[in-house]
Formats: C-alpha cells, sequence, structure tokens
C-alpha cells in the first residue's frame, strides 16, 4: 500500500505486560513521528526519528516507553509494564522531508491499546 | 506549558450551511499551523496548513486564517456536505519544531442533510 501502515490495529494488554507496535512509513520517507491519542482528545506528540536517529523523545511519558528506527524505515513503539494510563491509539505519521523544511505529515491508522 | 485551545467542541450545522472553527496557540515560535480531519476509526488526515508568513489560504471550499499579532487561527468550511462529518484538529508547531506539532482538543462537526 501507498499509505503508513500500523500493527496491530488492535492490542488488549494485562497490566503489567510488555507490548510492541510496528509502523511502516511510506517509503522513502525520512522523517517518522510517534503520538499518542487518548479518547475523545487531540494527538499529543512522543517522538520523532530522522532516518535512524531519534532526534526527539521529549514527549515519552517514562521511561517504559521505547521506540526505536534501527535501519531508517520501519519502527517500533515498545511499552514495558503497561499500566491502565496507557490505553489510547498510538499513531505513527512519516514525511518525506526532514527538519527545517515544512512538510505534510501522513498519519496512519493507528494501534488501539486497551490495558486491562 | 504551551497550548493550543479549540472551540467549540462540537458543531451541527445544516447542510449547505458553513463552519467555523476557531483557535488560539501560546508559542510564539510556532510558525506552521495545520489543520486535520479524523473520520471514526482512522488517522487525521490533513485539509489544508497556513505557514506563518501568510495571513489566509483557500483551497476549493476550505479557507484558514491566521492573526499572527493575536495568535489565532481559523477554519472556515462554505456550503458543508454530510460528507464534511468528522472531527477537526487544529494544530502549531512546538517551539518552532516542524512535525512537533501540539493539537487542540478538536471538534466533532455534525452536517445534517
Amino acid at each position: 500500500g501507498a499509505g503508513v501502515s500500523q500493527s496491530p490495529r488492535y492490542k488488549v494488554a494485562k497490566r503489567g505486560q510488555d507490548v510492541a507496535l510496528r509502523c511502516d512509513p511510506i517509503s522513502g520517507h525520512v522523517s517518522l513521528f510517534w503520538y499518542q491519542q487518548a479518547l475523545g482528545q487531540g494527538p499529543e506528540f512522543l517522538t520523532y526519528f530522522q532516518n535512524e536517529a531519534q532526534l526527539d523523545k521529549s514527549g515519552l511519558p517514562s521511561d517504559r516507553f521505547f521506540a526505536e528506527r534501527p535501519e531508517g524505515s520501519v519502527s517500533t513503539l515498545k511499552i514495558q509494564r503497561t499500566q491502565q494510563e496507557d490505553s489510547a491509539v498510538y499513531l505513527c505519521a512519516s514525511s518525506s522531508t526532514g527538519t527545517a523544511n515544512t512538510g505534510e505529515l501522513f498519519f496512519g491508522e493507528g494501534s488501539r491499546l486497551t490495558v486491562l | 506549558g504551551e497550548n493550543v485551545e479549540q472551540h467549540p467542541s462540537t458543531l451541527s450545522v445544516q447542510e449547505g450551511d458553513s463552519a467555523v472553527i476557531k483557535c488560539t496557540y501560546s508559542d510564539s515560535a510556532s510558525n506552521y499551523f495545520p489543520w486535520y480531519k479524523q473520520e471514526l476509526g482512522k488517522g487525521p488526515q490533513l485539509i489544508i496548513d497556513i505557514r506563518s508568513n501568510v495571513g489566509e489560504k483557500k483551497d476549493q471550499r476550505i479557507a484558514v486564517t491566521l492573526n499572527k499579532t493575536a495568535k489565532h487561527f481559523s477554519l472556515h468550511i462554505t456550503e458543508t456536505q454530510p460528507e464534511d462529518s468528522a472531527v477537526y484538529f487544529c494544530a502549531a508547531t512546538q517551539g518552532g519544531s516542524w512535525g512537533k506539532l501540539q493539537f487542540g482538543a478538536g471538534t466533532q462537526v455534525v452536517v445534517t442533510p
């Protein structure tokens, strides 16, 4: 497909479990972002990659959250020891441009995480 | 911290009427202001954006205005259609960092035939 692909679309985890969410950006896109969207709210920035470099992780809520993009393409957001407040939709977005340039962010459909 | 406020939270309009959504921001370094449309179960989709060196931009039935002095920007949809029903988000760059967006809380727009 031509768009940003995220998997799984839905994930139910028991409190304390680890989860991994995957993002396949649009081919060739340099920049990749993770956002967290709580129910009824706007997305909130988590972290940003330019190629394989994580340039900004200031939005990660705690050290239980970890993101990587080792080859500058696919990215994984990992949440360790999940808690109920982690329940949200996790959105991935990519863009063809890098920092200092303004370009459109293309969002995926998100991964909905429910922590019981 | 820096934030973006969006009003109204819900907006009901008759088909053919206009819809206006307003946002204010606090970060004076913000220089890029996109608007997104989000349908149920989908990711946000960019519908229009404006940069800080422009006061107004129009694309068919959609227009956006920006007042940097007052730190507010607005979305205008004319001749609304049922397919315009969705949640709309305004956003502004944080600290001038492109891509690091601060979103408003969203406006649920319902267009009734």
